[in-house]
């Protein structure tokens, strides 16, 4: 089966660091991403990883582990614009580039 | 100018109603999906097309149907709308590299 699971809620101080961490089991693998959503607004695109490693992008960085099926997102220099779900995708290769996504992890940042 | 577009951006129908949902894009993409999104579930996929003669379900295509028009332009119906397709719909586009671009949502409610 296909499964991805993140925390449901994360709660964090301005200014901080935050880790949100995704597991998944998926049929295939064909790289995995993260997304911001924003209520009531369409998801943005944030990161993509296919190999193992950290890719950074300015305070936010991803990090995949293959063989352990594991993803995280690090945000870093927490801002309140940063309160968001953070939405962990899978891409399988099987049916080519149909995503798999997460429930998403609720995000609050706090003064 | 958006790259996706939606409309409605929201619609309220009742029961046994039949509704379009209509998503146009001007990213060149060949590939298309709708989605819906429900508190607690994340983004679930209803139909995918990869061209213009292809369409494929998605894990909850039950009481859906769509049409692909042309490269720009997928739209998905519902026959007969029932109280629990009231969710928040998302239309998105990918290219070759998988990354998702989503429209801006449409809010629907089936009383």
């Amino acid at each position: 089966g296909q499964n991805i699971d993140q925390p449901t809620e994360m709660t964090a101080t301005e200014g901080a660091i935050v880790q949100i961490n995704c597991t998944y089991q998926t049929s295939g693998f064909n790289g995995l991403f993260w997304y911001q959503q924003h209520a009531g607004e369409a998801p943005t695109f944030l990161s993509y990883n296919v190999l193992d490693g950290l890719e950074e992008k300015g305070r936010f960085s991803s990090f995949l582990s293959r063989s352990k099926g594991y993803s995280y997102l690090l945000l870093k220099e927490l801002q309140m614009k940063d309160s968001a779900s953070y939405l962990c995708a899978v891409s399988p290769n099987t049916g080519g580039f149909k995503t798999i996504f997460g429930a998403g992890t609720r995000l609050f940042v706090k003064a | 100018d958006a790259d996706v577009t939606q409309t409605p951006r929201n619609r309220i129908t009742k029961t046994g109603k039949r509704i379009m949902l209509e998503c146009s894009q001007t990213k060149g993409h060949d590939r298309m999906y709708w989605y819906r999104q429900d508190p607690g579930l994340g983004l679930r996929l209803i139909y995918y097309s990869f061209d213009v003669k292809d369409i494929n379900k998605g894990e909850i295509s039950d009481g859906y149907s769509v049409s692909r028009q042309a490269q720009a332009k997928f739209s998905l119906s519902l026959e007969s709308a029932i109280p629990n397709q009231t969710a928040l719909y998302f239309c998105a586009t990918s290219g070759a590299g998988g990354q998702q671009f989503f429209g801006p949502g449409t809010r629907l409610t089936v009383l």
